[in-house]
């Protein structure tokens, strides 16, 4: 019963460090999705993906690079972290596109000094 | 620029009064989502619009998308604590998600 999962929960990064935020889904799930969400600005679509092997860029792109190598999962990479990039990042999956529904992990939260 | 305008931004009432919140744009949607969501948690889809001029009921939720499939609005009936919590809209065009700034309702007992 795990649906979409995403690690770490927290972080703390110095400007300039990388990391990888992970996200995995148990549901077969074509589509994947990288949201950030910052205070009175709801979710705004970092990357996306409609299948292994396909990615595009949403509204926010810069600064984040993703991959799909396999269904499951769909990792974001933080190149060099900037203090901007302080948020809170949400993984989606969604079977269909222009009408399914978007399954979100818990959040992973993301400090950058 | 935030392409779904959500109003009230904040909204706090007493048990049992009724509510509408609106979501606006001025670009045309293949459908609209409404989501909720629980602090610390993602958001969990409450409805999917996609007909313009569609209306759907939820017990207490009644969603209704524009003519023009533009805009949308929720109004919930006789709320109640536990519908306490964020309300985001959301439009989607060829696999893009967009979300509106949320509304965060405090349903007060």
């Amino acid at each position: 019963n795990a649906g979409v999962t995403q690690t770490p929960k927290f972080q703390v990064l110095k400007t300039g460090q990388s990391m990888t935020l992970q996200c995995a889904q148990d549901m077969n799930h074509e589509y994947m999705s990288w949201y950030r969400q910052d205070p009175g600005m709801g979710l705004r679509l970092i990357h996306y993906s409609v299948g292994a092997g396909i990615t595009d860029q949403g509204e926010v792109p810069n600064g984040y690079n993703v991959s799909r190598s396999t269904t499951e999962d769909f990792p974001l990479r933080l190149l060099s972290a900037a203090p901007s990039q302080t948020s809170v990042y949400f993984c989606a999956s969604s079977m269909g596109q222009n009408t399914g529904e978007l399954f979100f992990g818990e959040g992973s939260r993301l400090t950058v000094l | 620029t935030q392409l779904l305008e959500q109003s009230p931004q904040f909204l706090s009432i007493q048990e049992g009064e009724n509510l509408t919140v609106y979501c606006n744009s001025s670009s045309v949607f293949s459908s609209l989502q409404w989501y909720r969501q629980e602090p610390g948690e993602g958001p969990v889809l409450l409805v999917t619009v996609v007909t313009g001029g569609e209306v759907k009921k939820l017990k207490r939720l009644t969603f209704q998308f524009g003519d023009a499939r533009k805009d949308s609005s929720l109004h919930i009936t006789a709320a109640q604590p536990g519908d306490t919590g964020l309300y985001l809209c959301a439009g989607n065009n060829f696999n893009k998600f967009y979300f509106g700034s949320g509304t965060k309702l405090n349903v007060k007992p």
